[in-house]
């Protein structure tokens, strides 16, 4: 089965932004999805396909894509955006994978 | 509104049986796949099964093939997981999921505008 790969933890600094990645060969055929994750919470949807977003997700996260590796960027990072973040995507088999995730403190 | 509830977790020892049960609500249900993720104490999301909108196609993790199987009543908005040989490491709380768009068998469009509350399942002697 395929596998994604993200760095375990970033920092970025209040209203700076920050970029998280997640490799792995299936992004080369298939979109990553990305969650948020707040402690006790479950997950929630902030990117998905090409580049959407859900409804009530705010336009500082975005996605983009090239070749094995998609990139969340949160643009003008808040405190509420603490969390920690994971991706996933399909592969050719019909399973999806997500990644160990990457915990990412606001300072 | 979109609501997904699970039931059915709880204790149960090894080797033992358990179905879960995730009951839709405020869409239409037999239009969505839907999926089930996991997730152990301390750790990371964990992509358990997928069933499409129709129950046609089903696809499993490597570390629960041949023991869960994924199904679904359209007429009763309601996805079950049959999980069965339990072990210790399948301890976890189970979240349902649906596909963002409907009718879509090829996983281009993600999952998981709408999760469920999570029902805890603990594996133990």
């Amino acid at each position: 089965s395929s596998e994604l790969t993200q760095d375990p933890a970033v920092s970025v600094a209040l209203g700076q932004t920050v970029r998280i990645t997640c490799q792995g060969d299936s992004l080369r055929n298939y979109y990553a999805s990305w969650y948020q994750q707040k402690p006790g919470q479950a997950p929630v949807l902030v990117i998905y396909g090409k580049n959407n977003r859900p409804s009530g997700i705010p336009d500082r996260f975005s996605g983009s894509s090239s070749g094995n590796t998609a990139s969340l960027t949160i643009t003008g990072a808040q405190a509420e955006d603490e969390a920690d973040y994971y991706c996933n995507s399909r592969d050719r088999s019909g399973n999806h994978v997500f990644a160990t995730g990457t915990k990412v403190t606001v300072l | 509104q979109v609501q997904l509830m699970e039931s059915g977790g709880g204790v149960v020892q090894p080797g033992r049986s358990l179905r879960l049960s995730c009951a839709a609500s405020g869409f239409t249900f037999s239009r969505f796949g839907m999926h089930w993720v996991r997730q152990a104490p301390g750790k990371g999301l964990e992509w358990v099964a997928v069933i499409s909108y129709d129950g046609n196609n089903k696809y499993y993790a490597d570390s629960v093939k041949g023991r869960f199987t994924i199904s679904r009543d359209n007429s009763k908005n309601t996805l079950y997981l049959q999980m069965n040989s339990l072990r210790t490491e399948d301890t976890a709380v189970f979240y349902c999921a649906k596909d963002t768009s409907p009718y879509d068998i090829s996983g281009h469009y993600g999952f998981g505008d709408y999760w469920g509350q999570g029902t805890l399942v603990t594996v133990s002697s």
